[in-house]
């Protein structure tokens, strides 16, 4: 079965401050992979998706950057943390098809 | 612009007492609605896909309804362990595969 991994669960950083945050998924081939953000009193809103390595589509433009350096791994980063930057980060994987997204257990950051 | 909305924002029931939780949504060519629930501290989970108008899912208490411009998430009998927050969300064509979601409804059931 398809398992996604997220980590870490937890991160305060200060303002100013790198930012990496990984997903990998286990148990499928070439799946889409997503990035979203929940802020409190907001829904989750996208930030990229890619359908295979190296193929990043942005859906806001942002203090964020993400990278797909093999099939099932997914990262998101940052070179200097807002303020703004905090909230629920979730990544999630799909198949190819009308399928449905699959979350991980998402990353609480806060930045000080 | 694609828009999904959910109503109520929240919503207390006591154990047993049935109600549904609505989703409206405005896209063009809708490729499928999901609904999903959260739990505090969680990523969601998948419950439901409706790729027609007229189609009907089940599962144990939920039960989700499509028309050609809103779902309905049914929940018979709640109990407490069914509180969470319920997302609703679309397909984006533009986005390829990715979803857009509402902002939920967050329902408490009381014992």
């Amino acid at each position: 079965s398809q398992t996604i991994h997220q980590w870490p669960a937890t991160l305060v950083q200060p303002v100013g401050s790198p930012l990496s945050l990984e997903c990998t998924v286990e148990g499928t081939s070439n799946p889409n992979l997503y990035w979203y953000r929940q802020a409190a009193g907001r829904g989750l809103q996208l930030l990229f998706y890619s359908v295979g390595i190296g193929q990043i589509s942005s859906e806001v433009p942002q203090n964020l950057s993400a990278s797909r350096p093999q099939d099932r791994q997914f990262i998101l980063s940052s070179k200097k943390l807002l303020l703004s930057d905090s909230g629920f980060y979730l990544c999630a994987w799909s198949g190819t098809d009308n399928s449905p997204l699959h979350f991980g257990n998402g990353t609480r950051l806060t930045v000080t | 612009e694609d828009q999904v909305t959910q109503s109520p924002e929240a919503l207390r029931l006591q154990e047993g007492e049935s109600s549904s939780l609505n989703c409206s949504y405005t896209v063009s060519g809708l490729r499928g609605l999901f609904w999903y629930r959260q739990d505090p501290g969680k990523g969601p989970e998948f419950l439901f896909t409706l790729y027609s108008a007229g189609e009907e899912k089940e599962k144990e208490r939920l039960k989700a309804t499509l028309t050609k411009k809103e779902s309905f998430l049914h929940i018979t009998a709640p109990k407490p362990e069914d509180s969470a927050t319920y997302l609703c969300a679309v397909q984006a064509p533009q986005a390829g595969t990715a979803l857009i979601f509402g902002k939920g409804t967050t329902l408490s059931v009381s014992s």
